[in-house]
């Protein structure tokens, strides 16, 4: 069975700074998406990027991006110029595939809490 | 456009009593499910569907049902709540071939005393 581990409970980060999230993940499958989503304290969950497995170029959204190493099962996610409104829970998750059955869906990491100091 | 629509937002039973958490989608997506969110626990998947008329179970489906009569409504029954049911519930859906696009609805805080 696939899992994701997030080994981090709690992060700070100081405003403006760079801050890394760490995500790893076991499968057995070549084809499958890694996320990551933000969970504000309104527990709307917020996609904040997203990696294809057969993609080697890693995503980036802004100030958001990840660093996949697949062959390391790992897929960390880089805030930079960290701003207030990126305090929240972020979960990182894993799904198979599109296609049918029980593959695409979620299977979610515990969340690390991020805290940003002015 | 709507999105994903739970109700109620939140909502408090005593243990023994039955409810149902609606979930309403207006984007015509195959696909919806349903999770909880527990503290330290991460999102856990209850049941899915992929169409109307179909359903299966997923990580932690005990204690739930579910039915899918229309595309849009995908409800999740409490037939009878137990404390160990308190948490917030999130339905989601998304198209059958773009599964990596999914959408939440705002969750729903479930208090069972």
């Amino acid at each position: 069975a696939q899992t994701v581990t997030q080994s981090q409970p709690e992060m700070s980060v100081q405003e403006a700074e760079t801050v890394t999230l760490s995500c790893t993940y076991d499968t057995s499958e070549s084809d499958y998406y890694l996320f990551w989503y933000k969970q504000p304290p309104s527990r709307q969950m917020i996609l904040v990027i997203r990696q294809e497995a057969y993609k080697q170029q890693n995503a980036t959204e802004n100030r958001f991006s990840v660093n996949f190493q697949k062959a390391a099962k790992s897929f960390s996610l880089k805030i930079s110029d960290s701003q207030l409104g990126d305090a929240a829970m972020y979960f990182c998750a894993y799904s198979r595939s599109n296609y049918g059955g029980s593959q695409g869906n979620l299977i979610f990491g515990k969340g690390t809490k991020l805290s940003v100091k002015p | 456009n709507a999105g994903v629509t739970q109700t109620p937002k939140f909502q408090v039973l005593k243990t023994g009593q039955s409810m149902t958490l609606q979930c309403a989608q207006d984007m015509n997506h195959e696909y919806m499910s349903w999770y909880r969110q527990d503290p330290g626990m991460g999102l856990r998947l209850i049941h899915y569907s992929v169409g109307a008329g179909i359903t299966d179970q997923g990580e932690v489906p005990n204690g739930y049902n579910v039915s899918r009569s229309t595309t849009e409504d995908f409800p999740l029954r409490l037939l009878s709540a137990a404390p160990s049911q308190t948490s917030v519930y999130f339905c989601a859906s998304s198209y059958l071939g773009q599964r990596e696009k999914l959408f939440f609805g705002s969750g729903t805080q479930l208090s069972v005393l």
